[in-house]
């Protein structure tokens, strides 16, 4: 039930597409749901987070997008460029486990010039 | 602010030794993380401390692993003995627990080896 479940595993996608990845959830508890960026040799980044009173939360060209009742979010990446290329974790939180996150199995985006 | 720093950055070490890995948190922060990244099962979370207090250790996989938080500014996770299937990426994060949207900040990770 703490699982989180990210699709696809990899994506290959044109300079100007949508990229777009998905996560699921089982676990009701969770109430944040962030996006983590990990370039080659770096440490996971926090990208952009949704608490699940909102069904979308837009930065730059980076939006998620929330279903609470399909336990299911998605990040999009609008006018994918290629340096957007890195891996992509969903990740999901509940108000008792404090900072602890559960993540997917990442996504490892390629952005073709 | 220098971010959460590990070291060191690269190991190579031989079967049945000992490793020990290392954390600096940031300044302020009273939240500590060590995660194992490996291509097959992803980031794991292997241990979590909250004001230098373990409060869940269950995802550490056997004995040979032991986390220490000496101080509330540093950690260390040490394997003994180590094995070849210990070889992964070794991330520390850090936060402060004071919202429900305190961010995690990752160190750049170890890469251990053991052969």
């Amino acid at each position: 039930q703490q699982q989180v479940k990210q699709s696809p595993q990899s994506l290959i996608v044109q300079k100007g597409g949508i990229s777009i990845i998905n996560c699921a959830y089982e676990n009701t508890a969770f109430d944040y749901f962030p996006w983590y960026q990990q370039f080659p040799g770096k440490g996971p980044a926090l990208l952009i987070a949704i608490r699940p009173d909102v069904s979308e939360k837009k930065e730059g060209r980076f939006t998620i997008s929330f279903n609470k009742s399909a336990k299911q979010f998605s990040l999009h990446i609008m006018d994918s460029q290629p340096g957007d290329s890195a891996t992509y974790f969903c990740a999901a939180r509940t108000e008792t486990s404090g900072s602890r996150l559960t993540f997917g199995e990442g996504t490892q985006l390629t952005v073709n010039p | 602010d220098a971010g959460v720093i590990q070291s060191p950055r690269h190991e190579v070490t031989e079967m049945g030794q000992e490793v020990t890995l290392r954390c600096k948190l940031i300044s302020g922060h009273n939240s500590l993380f060590w995660y194992r990244q490996t291509m097959m099962r992803g980031l794991e979370l292997l241990i979590y401390f909250n004001n230098n207090v373990p409060i869940d250790d269950s995802g550490m996989p056997e004995d040979r692993f032991s986390a220490k938080m000496p101080n509330a500014s540093f950690s260390t996770l040490k394997i003994q003995p180590s094995e070849p299937r210990d070889s992964a990426v070794y991330f520390c994060a850090s936060s402060r627990t004071v919202s429900l949207n305190t961010e995690a900040f990752f160190g750049q990770g170890t890469r251990l080896t053991v052969v």
